[in-house]
């Protein structure tokens, strides 16, 4: 069965800093790989999504890199501020499956 | 706006008292789910579903009935609702094999 870890599970970091969240999964056969923003109490933001086949996908500030074959992942953010404050969540869809396993999750605070 | 819609947002209700939470999608997308996300375990799914009257249970479905009449609802309805449902709830959404899901705000519901 697929499991997915984030590491760290919280960071935190001043302001301007660049940062690497890591996650990892055990299962190398995925469909694709999501990384997605969660605020306090709230929904589920969609940040990046890398198909199987791509090795990374840039949106912004934010960069996500895949390495299928390891069975690893990282979401990168440059010239991190105050607001990329919250929880970021990396989920995988294994082939052949419609569901998302999502790790745990890092916590980030960036502080001013 | 493209979205998923949750109703309610809170739900405080007492054990067996059936309730049903709503999801609607505006985006004319196939592919609906739920998740529930409890501290310390994550994410994880209960129901999903591939097309109208077409459902399927995921890790975590006891407790739980859906139904997919119509494509853009997908209700999750507790028929005698327990406190160890007390949970943050997601539906989600996506379009094809290829796409990204997209959820909705989240209800917080408390069964006491």
């Amino acid at each position: 069965k697929q499991e997915v870890t984030q590491i760290p599970a919280a960071l935190s970091v001043p302001e301007g800093e660049n940062l690497v969240l890591n996650c990892s999964f055990t299962d190398s056969a995925i469909y694709n790989l999501q990384w997605f923003r969660q605020d306090p109490g709230k929904g589920l933001t969609s940040l990046l999504l890398i198909q199987s086949s791509q090795r990374e996908q840039t949106s912004g500030r934010l960069n996500a890199s895949l390495d299928k074959s390891s069975g690893r992942s990282t979401l990168y953010i440059a010239a991190s501020q105050p607001g990329d404050s919250a929880t970021y969540l990396c989920a995988v869809r294994p082939a052949g499956y419609s569901t998302l396993t999502f790790g745990k999750g890092t916590m980030l605070l960036v502080s001013p | 706006e493209a979205q998923v819609t949750q109703n309610p947002r809170y739900l405080i209700t007492v054990t067996g008292k059936k309730l049903t939470v709503t999801c609607s999608q505006n985006m004319n997308h196939e592919y609906m789910s739920w998740y529930r996300q409890d501290p310390g375990l994550g994410l994880r799914q209960i129901y999903y579903s591939m097309n109208v009257e077409v459902t399927d249970k995921g890790d975590v479905p006891e407790g739980y009935k859906v139904s997919r009449k119509e494509k853009r609802n997908f209700p999750l309805i507790l028929e005698s609702p327990s406190p160890n449902q007390t949970s943050l709830y997601f539906c989600a959404s996506r379009e094809g094999s290829h796409y990204g899901y997209t959820f909705g705000s989240g209800t917080r519901l408390t069964v006491v």
